[in-house]
């Protein structure tokens, strides 16, 4: 059975500082992944999506990818208050047809 | 940026009722869209699969009868919660695919009550 593994958290990190958001997956199978942002009652957001082995940088988010390790991350800097949700990794196979989601890490940051 | 507009956000009804949410691209055609449930302190669960102009594709263990996928056109697909029950009470998302290997673009969810 195809999984996406997260720590629920809560994980609580200060404003400013830097929050890393973990996440694995067992489908060796699977091509691209992505970060969603949701809030607590709403759908789903994209924050950032890897294809390939590596970092991907957009404004405060990387995303890291270690496909021998079957391993995503994100790392988001400067922390604010907003970013307090619950993110949700997913893998993507067959061209990003078809997602398996985490079940997602609650982040929260404090003032 | 892609626009995924889902209707109604919410619906409160009794046993017994059957409801249609309609999910709708507004600035793409959407080869692809996608119908997930959620439920509370959960992840999202993959429904279907719908294409339009053919027969969406179910996933093991959803009732292709109780949930009934319509997909008329690039732009809208409705799903049809048949005779809902209060265990269908859920969050229901869908989304919709510009293009493979790009990523999926959710709307704002139907929040269904079955009282």
């Amino acid at each position: 059975q195809k999984e996406v593994e997260q720590n629920s958290g809560p994980l609580s990190v200060p404003e400013g500082a830097i929050a890393s958001l973990n996440c694995t997956y067992s489908d060796r199978g699977s091509q691209s992944f992505f970060w969603y942002r949701q809030y607590s009652g709403k759908s789903p957001e994209l924050i950032m999506f890897i294809y390939s082995n590596g970092d991907k940088e957009d404004g405060r988010f990387t995303a890291q990818l270690n496909k021998a390790s079957q391993y995503v991350s994100l790392l988001i800097r400067d922390s604010q208050p907003s970013d307090s949700a619950t993110y949700l990794c997913a893998a993507g196979t067959g061209g990003g047809n078809k997602l398996t989601f985490g079940t997602g890490t609650q982040l929260k940051v404090e003032l | 940026g892609a626009v995924v507009s889902q209707h109604p956000s919410r619906v409160i009804c009794k046993s017994g009722t059957s409801v249609k949410i309609e999910c709708r691209s507004l600035d793409f055609q959407a080869t692809t869209m996608f119908w997930y449930r959620q439920f509370p302190k959960q992840s999202l669960m993959l429904m279907a699969t719908s294409n339009e102009g053919s027969k969406a594709t179910y996933e093991q263990g959803v009732e292709k009868d109780k949930f009934l996928i319509n997909h008329a056109s690039l732009t809208l697909s409705t799903l049809t919660v048949t005779s809902a029950h209060p265990e269908d009470s859920s969050f229901y998302i869908c989304s919709a695919l510009r293009d493979v290997n790009q990523p999926q673009h959710f709307g704002d969810g139907t929040r269904l009550s079955i009282l």
